[in-house]
């Protein structure tokens, strides 16, 4: 069964920091590994990651696939307060179904 | 464009009680999901379809849950009888591409079983 387990559970943190989200994964057969914002309502993505794409980046947000070790970062820099949300991961692995498995997330916090 | 719609946006039922959840998916997206979302977890596949075609309900509770996508366009998720476990957030989302992984979600209905 394939497994995601995201760290921190929660981060609070000051206007201005920067933070690094993490996301590790087991996973049967992997094929790509997403990065989700969800605010008070649906997910809204954010990047996905694959063997051909390892590094993404967009604006203050930047993540990086190690394949090898099998886990993911999300680094958010110059955080604003907007930014507070719960971040998830998830990953497809191949075969005949491809849903999308996901992390607990990680419910950041910005304060003023 | 308009995004995926679904409806009740909230519903308060009593257990054993049945519910019915309703999903409109972005035009042209052949592919459907339900999720599952329990307050301080992660979304939980279950069920997905490929036009109106089942492609995995290996994580639906089948002797409580049914969804059923017709015409391949809209869906309806049933819980019938309801649990007090089944409180939870559904979500719907869509793809136009199958197994890419960027998948439009509605924004969910909020089910509170008493």
């Amino acid at each position: 069964e394939d497994k995601v387990v995201q760290s921190p559970l929660s981060l609070v943190v000051h206007e201005g920091d920067t933070v690094t989200l993490n996301c590790s994964y087991e996973v049967t057969n992997f094929r790509s590994l997403l990065w989700y914002k969800q605010e008070k309502k649906a997910p809204t993505f954010l990047f996905m990651l694959t063997s051909s794409g390892i590094e993404k980046k967009s604006g203050r947000l930047s993540s990086i696939l190690d394949k090898k070790e099998l886990f993911s970062i999300l680094n958010i820099t110059a955080t604003q307060t907007g930014d507070s949300a719960i971040y998830l991961c998830a990953v497809t692995s191949g075969g005949g179904a491809d849903g999308l498995t996901f992390g607990k997330g990680t419910h950041l916090i910005i304060q003023p | 464009e308009a995004g995926v719609a679904q409806s009740p946006r909230y519903k308060i039922i009593e257990k054993r009680q049945s519910v019915a959840f309703w999903c409109n998916p972005i035009s042209g997206h052949a592919t459907l999901y339900w999720y599952q979302q329990i307050l301080g977890q992660g979304p939980k596949l279950l069920i997905q379809f490929q036009n109106n075609g089942v492609v995995d309900d290996s994580q639906l509770p089948k002797d409580r849950f049914s969804a059923e996508r017709l015409k391949g366009v809209d869906s309806t998720l049933k819980i019938q009888p309801a649990k007090l476990e089944d409180s939870a957030v559904y979500l719907c989302a869509s793809s136009f591409y199958r197994g890419t992984g960027e998948l439009f979600f509605g924004e969910g209905s909020r089910l509170t079983v008493l």
